[in-house]
């Protein structure tokens, strides 16, 4: 079936230095993604989406790239910072019918550490 | 928090019983979804309402109920609670169509004995 994963379930990094975080994608049809940043013992933040008919997108210190070809997205947040340490999401979004559902499939999620 | 409540917050309750998860939300949204979140799955969709009595399931919604009977309140029902729907519940809000944003509430822990 359709799946969104996600390359490494954890990932640490020097304070300071870049973070990329990867996910693949299986489902063509997806319209938008989206990255999400849970911190423990709370929801799923929105972070940055980006539409099926980009290549990039670029945040506050958050850039999401989109590889169409390899079915393959990125989140890379620069000068990452120890309240960056979190669960880390992506979603993928379906279209809508016409009662306007929407349905996000979420990948496993990857776990950020940050060394101070 | 985007003005959503979920209630409660954690709960323990015994095989066999039902149980009711509530959301509420101040802002008005139209759309408001019930997920589950486990070790190893990520979130997963159980239900969602895209109106007043408009609702839908979504990938694991057996076992469980919705009703929306005000904009401001989406119910989650456990008809008969089982072990395996020990989990964390989160309700999601998101504005209007078109907009990919979704909030999320703070989640409810329930454990299932």
């Amino acid at each position: 079936g359709e799946s969104v994963g996600l390359h490494l379930p954890t990932l640490s990094v020097q304070e300071g230095d870049n973070s990329i975080i990867n996910c693949a994608y299986s489902n063509s049809a997806s319209d938008y993604f989206i990255w999400y940043k849970q911190e423990s013992g709370k929801g799923p933040q929105f972070i940055i989406d980006i539409r099926s008919n980009m290549d990039k997108r670029q945040g506050q210190r958050v850039t999401v790239l989109l590889n169409k070809t390899v079915k393959h997205l990125s989140l890379q947040i620069a000068a990452t910072q120890p309240g960056d340490s979190a669960v880390y999401f992506c979603a993928d979004g379906r279209g809508y019918s016409g009662a306007g559902s929407y349905q996000l499939t979420f990948g496993k999620g990857t776990k950020l550490s940050v060394i101070p | 928090d985007a003005g959503i409540t979920q209630s409660p917050r954690h709960k323990v309750t015994e095989t066999g019983t039902p149980v009711t998860l509530r959301c509420h939300q101040t802002e008005n949204h139209r759309y408001m979804y019930w997920y589950r979140q486990d070790p190893g799955h990520g979130l997963r969709l159980i239900h969602y309402s895209y109106g007043v009595k408009d609702t839908d399931k979504g990938e694991v919604s057996d076992g469980y109920s919705v009703s929306r009977s005000k904009t401001e309140d989406f119910l989650l029902t456990l008809e008969s609670a089982t072990s395996s729907q020990t989990s964390v519940y989160f309700c999601a809000i998101r504005p209007r169509q078109g907009v990919t944003e979704a909030f999320f509430g703070q989640g409810t822990r329930l454990t299932v004995v």
